[in-house]
């Protein structure tokens, strides 16, 4: 079982890169969200997808654009990349309007110098 | 979501039981406990889930009150692999969840 797929691991971009996130989940789930966490901190909600075409943004939506083209694939951009999204980004996904786990990646630990 | 308040740190003796409670006090009638713990920043991981009776399953027990304001998650026999951020989270069904900054548990040998 794949579950929920994060590529890459890690990456290192200059300020002003831009760079797409990729999360896919083999589960068939309809919700799918990502999070980063910064050092020391829980993790905060970006963006979220409760189905193909339909996205919406979390607490920390700026900087960042998805789209949903598909059930299985929820990418992430980041259009100009900027020191402050150095950050682990975390994707997960679940059934939505069910009392069932969400199951997360592994996450991209991404640097931006 | 209803907010969630945890004790910062813990620590428990490997062997023992390790009880993590969880105040949410402005819990609504609709909204469920959930549980997750972050092991060493790999992806948070699913333990336990419940809405009002008590649960349990092959990781750990759900102790919700009766008044449902406050919650214990218990691992009936830690060890030093369950050293983690424990994460008490309160939202209604199938919605997103919202993370707070969780319970550093430390397993001691």
């Amino acid at each position: 079982n794949a579950g929920v797929t994060q590529t890459p691991k890690f990456q290192v971009l200059k300020t002003g890169q831009s760079m797409t996130l990729q999360c896919a989940q083999d589960m068939n789930h309809e919700y799918m969200s990502w999070y980063r966490q910064d050092p020391g901190m829980g993790l905060r909600l970006i963006h979220y997808s409760v189905g193909a075409g339909i996205t919406d943004q979390g607490e920390v939506p700026n900087g960042y654009n998805v789209s949903r083209s598909t059930t299985e694939d929820f990418p992430l951009r980041l259009l100009s990349a900027a020191p402050s999204q150095t950050s682990v980004y975390f994707c997960a996904s679940s059934y939505a309007n069910r009392n069932t786990e969400a199951f997360f990646g592994q996450g991209t630990r991404l640097t931006v110098v | 979501d209803a907010k969630t308040t945890q004790p910062t740190s813990m620590d428990c003796a490997e062997g023992r039981a390790a009880n993590l409670p969880c105040n949410h006090s402005t819990i609504s009638g609709n909204e469920y406990v959930y549980w997750y713990r972050q092991i060493h920043s790999q992806g948070p991981q699913y333990i336990i889930h419940g809405l009002k009776n008590n649960e349990t399953n092959e990781m750990a027990s759900l102790i919700i009150t009766e008044d449902r304001k406050s919650s214990t998650l218990i691992l009936p026999h830690a060890t030093l692999r369950d050293t983690a951020v424990y994460y008490c989270i309160v939202r209604p069904s199938g919605s997103r969840l919202t993370f707070g900054e969780g319970t550093q548990l430390t397993v001691n040998p």
